[in-house]
């Protein structure tokens, strides 16, 4: 069975540093998809950053970027040079390609709070 | 381009009701998905359709809950006798049914049951 898990509940960081926000996931399915969604107080949810199983390079966006350790089941989000709109929860999120249909699964989530 | 509506945006009900929640997804996207979240946790999956089949209804917590879409646009998501653990947001979402692609997410309702 899938299985996404973020083992921070939350995080601080300093205006302008870097921040990592764990996520590890276990699937069976060779194919899949990872996603990484923003969720503010406002409680829309926005889509962040894709990373698929057999891309050979780590997704970038702009600020944020994917470390995709396939071996060690994880993909953790980098955001650099993080700024107070920067504060929210964010998710991280599983789609077996193969087995699992669209279905996708989400982990608990990180909240993140940025420092000024 | 008009994205992923829900309606309505806040319902409060009392325990026993039965409630209707409806989302409408952006034109010409095949795919549609069902999220409750409750506060401070994370999304749990309730259910999507591939056009107007549901071909995993596996996140469905018990049979008081149950979802229907129509002409492979809108849906509704029936909570029938809700109880006040029922008491969440629930997000819809829609995309063309590519597996690579994100899903687009409505606003949401926030549903309390007293």
């Amino acid at each position: 069975a899938q299985k996404i898990t973020q083992t921070q509940p939350g995080m601080f960081v300093q205006e302008k540093e870097a921040v990592t926000l764990d996520c590890t996931y276990d699937t069976s399915d060779p194919s899949y998809g990872l996603f990484w969604y923003k969720q503010p107080s406002s409680g829309e949810m926005i889509f962040l950053i894709y990373q698929g199983s057999y891309d050979q390079q780590n997704a970038t966006e702009g600020r944020y970027s994917l470390n995709f350790q396939k071996a060690r089941k994880s993909a953790n989000l980098v955001i650099s040079a993080s700024q107070l709109g920067d504060s929210a929860m964010y998710f991280c999120a599983m789609r077996e390609i193969n087995t699992g249909g669209f279905k996708t699964i989400f982990g608990a989530g990180t909240r993140l709070f940025v420092k000024a | 381009g008009a994205g992923v509506s829900q309606s309505p945006s806040n319902k409060v009900t009392e325990k026993g009701k039965d409630v209707e929640l409806r989302c409408d997804p952006i034109s010409g996207h095949t795919a549609l998905y069902w999220y409750r979240q409750s506060l401070g946790q994370g999304l749990e999956f309730l259910i999507y359709f591939q056009g107007n089949s549901a071909p995993d209804k596996s996140g469905l917590p018990s049979d008081r809950f149950s979802a229907e879409r129509t002409g492979g646009s809108v849906s509704t998501l029936t909570i029938q006798r809700t109880q006040q653990e029922d008491s969440a947001v629930y997000l819809c979402a829609s995309n063309r049914g590519d597996s690579q692609e994100t899903q687009y997410f409505g606003p949401g309702t926030r549903l309390l049951v007293l």
